[in-house]
């Protein structure tokens, strides 16, 4: 049972465009939702972060939408460079446990210039 | 500040075999989470340890072991190797252990695991 879905495996964005990562959740008891970058041959980087009492999180060129009602969440890069190219890992954490993050499978994100 | 250092960065095991894994957290950091990652899977979390003690486990076999030392470095072995643990093997560490706040994992670069 995946509880953070990443429906889409990949994502090809003209350099310049916005690119939309999407997030599907189904349990709603996640409270903190987080974005991870990952390149080639590297761990995964943290990239922005949104909790369950925000609709919106902007950090320079990513925003982070939540919607509760959808369990949806989605990260928005304007505009989208060559060097974001990676895979982007969604993750959730239960409310009020010790438990673990749950990651989504990822999807990798091709910016073409 | 040195980064999370995952040793070894590459190796090939074959089936039957057992191997260890290691990492140094960041240096402050108490607590060390290992995940799997294999291509369609994402990352699927194995263990989580802080101050030596397993605060969590994942479900994977009881071929999966780990632990931790005092001076936080934690390894995980893998015994009796099968070719479906090839994988990425990635570890984080964090200040506080999962539950504790807004807690953001700082990952290593991984050891990738070849099983033949």
């Amino acid at each position: 049972d995946q509880q953070v879905k990443q429906n889409s495996p990949s994502l090809s964005v003209q350099e310049g465009r916005i690119s939309i990562l999407n997030c599907d959740y189904t349990n709603s008891m996640f409270d903190y939702f987080l974005w991870y970058k990952k390149y080639p041959a590297e761990g995964p980087t943290f990239l922005i972060s949104i909790s369950s009492i925000k609709d919106k999180n902007e950090d320079g060129r990513f925003t982070v939408f939540l919607n509760k009602s959808a369990k949806h969440l989605s990260l928005h890069i304007v505009p989208s460079q060559p060097g974001d190219s990676a895979v982007y890992f969604c993750a959730a954490r239960l409310e009020g446990g010790n438990t673990p993050l749950v990651f989504g499978k990822g999807t990798r994100l091709s910016v073409i210039a | 500040k040195a980064g999370v250092t995952q040793t070894p960065r590459y190796l090939i095991k074959t089936r039957g075999q057992q191997v260890t894994l290691s990492c140094s957290p960041i240096s402050g950091h108490r607590s060390v989470s290992w995940y799997q990652q294999t291509p369609g899977q994402g990352l699927q979390f194995l263990f989580e340890y802080f101050s030596e003690t397993q605060r969590n486990k994942g479900n994977f076999p009881g071929r999966f072991s780990g632990r931790q030392f005092s001076n936080s470095r934690s390894e995980m072995n893998v015994s009796t190797l099968e070719l479906g643990d090839s994988a990425l093997y990635l570890c984080a560490s964090s200040l506080a252990p999962f539950g504790a706040g807004a807690n953001v994992l700082t990952f290593g670069a991984g050891s990738r695991l070849t099983v033949l």
